[in-house]
């Protein structure tokens, strides 16, 4: 069974700090994708990136990165310099590569920027 | 116009009431999802269909069913609904041919009194 768990319930920041959400996963698949999907508080789900099991490479866009590490079935995500419209919930997901690739989610990450 | 729309998007009901909420999609998927959100739970799957004729369980889904009326929609029925099914329920669909990239419909605010 997959899973994915954000240990991190909430988390709040002043304007400008960086921040890291963690993502920690569970699969017996060896090929598999993961994803961030962010929640802003008018409630619709924003894709922000796949990432699948054979691609390691970190990935930067804008103020935006991504650690992936298999070795530890981690999936990180840092926000750089963050700003107020960064508030929102922040989830983690998993998909097999093969079957029904449904997606699990972690239950999320609450992230509020406090100007 | 939105690739994936879901009607009603905001829903006050009564216990006990039947409900359904429904989801359309002009992407052309074959595969559809309904999904669940309950605050600190996340995302949970509840049923989803790779087309017409198949319909299949997901994480959650006791108290309720689903019909695929035809490729483009999936409708999510609420028997008899109870105040633990209040929730922000999502529709999904993806592509056979990228089935890991599913897109989401805006999400359909249920409150069950």
């Amino acid at each position: 069974a997959q899973k994915v768990t954000q240990a991190q319930t909430e988390i709040s920041v002043v304007e400008k700090e960086d921040v890291t959400l963690d993502c920690v996963y569970e699969t017996r698949d060896t090929t598999y994708y993961l994803f961030w999907y962010k929640q802003p508080p008018s409630g619709e789900l924003v894709f922000l990136i796949r990432r699948n099991s054979f691609d390691e490479q970190n990935e930067i866009s804008g103020r935006y990165s991504w650690n992936f590490q298999k070795s530890t079935s981690s999936f990180n995500f840092t926000i750089t310099a963050s700003q107020v419209v960064d508030s929102a919930v922040y989830f983690c997901a998993l998909s097999e590569a093969r079957g029904y690739s449904t997606l699990t989610f972690g239950k999320g990450t609450m992230l509020l920027v406090s100007p | 116009d939105a690739d994936v729309t879901q009607t009603p998007r905001n829903r006050i009901t009564k216990t006990g009431k039947r409900i359904m909420l429904e989801c359309s999609q002009t992407k052309g998927h074959d595969r559809m999802y309904w999904y669940r959100q309950d605050p600190g739970l996340g995302l949970r799957l509840i049923y989803y269909s790779f087309d017409v004729k198949d319909i299949n369980k997901g994480e959650i889904s006791d108290g309720y069913s689903v019909s695929r009326q035809a490729q483009a929609k999936f409708s999510l029925s609420l028997e008899s609904a109870i105040p633990n099914q209040t929730a922000l329920y999502f529709c999904a669909t993806s592509d056979p041919g990228q089935p890991y990239e599913q897109y989401f419909g805006p999400g359909t605010r249920l409150t069950v009194t």
